[in-house]
């Protein structure tokens, strides 16, 4: 069965502090790994598509990389804006975005 | 306007209720979704329209009924609800199905069934 797990549940970091969020799935026939911003109230925000093992994407702070059970999302000097819940989702076969639980991050200044 | 829009953005109704719940995107995509989200749970994928064909249904309850008129709209139905389904409500579109294209979703609506 497809299946995707998202750790740690919930991180605090004080701003300034880098640290990675992960996920690590099980899936037959990846077609791609998302990862997505989720703001309280709001619906999903698209961050990466990754696509085959060792691809790497950036955008300002943030980091994906994958590999063939997991990819870490990389957050280098946080800021308080960054402060959002973090949603992993694989793709395979089937077409349909199967996502995990995320994970909610507070940055404090 | 451009983006996933999802109206109302909260409903209350009761369980003995019919309400509807609206989604239109003007992305010009040809594949629409409802997500439910409930706390501490994934989103859990409930249907799938691709070119205004239903070609999912996830063991929805039949208290659930989706409709697509066309490709830039999308309906949910809500009728004789219970209380454990109020949730989060999502819609997201995306260029076709068959294809890795990411979703873009709407800010959805919360439901709460009293």
């Amino acid at each position: 069965e497809d299946q995707v797990t998202q750790s740690p549940e919930a991180l605090r970091l004080q701003e300034g502090e880098s640290s990675s969020l992960n996920c690590s799935y099980t899936v037959s026939g990846l077609r791609g790994l998302f990862w997505y911003r989720q703001d309280p109230g709001k619906g999903p925000e698209f961050l990466f598509t990754l696509y085959s093992a060792g691809e790497e994407k950036e955008k300002e702070r943030l980091k994906a990389t994958l590999t063939k059970k997991e990819s870490f999302l990389h957050i280098t000097a946080p800021k308080p804006e960054d402060s959002a819940t973090y949603l992993c989702a694989v793709q395979a076969t089937t077409d349909k975005l199967i996502f995990g639980t995320g994970t909610r991050l507070q940055v404090f200044p | 306007e451009t983006g996933v829009t999802q109206t109302p953005r909260h409903l209350v109704m009761g369980m003995t209720n019919k309400k509807s719940l609206k989604c239109e995107q003007h992305l010009g995509h040809n594949a629409m979704y409802w997500y439910k989200q409930s706390a501490k749970k994934p989103l859990e994928l409930m249907f799938v329209y691709s070119l205004e064909e239903r070609v999912e249904n996830n063991s929805v309850p039949s208290r659930f009924s989706p409709e697509c008129p066309n490709s830039s709209h999308l309906f949910l139905h809500l009728h004789t609800l219970q209380p454990e389904d109020s949730a989060l409500y999502l819609c997201a579109s995306s260029r076709r199905t068959g294809g890795n294209y990411g979703y873009t979703f709407g800010s959805g609506t919360r439901l709460t069934v009293v």
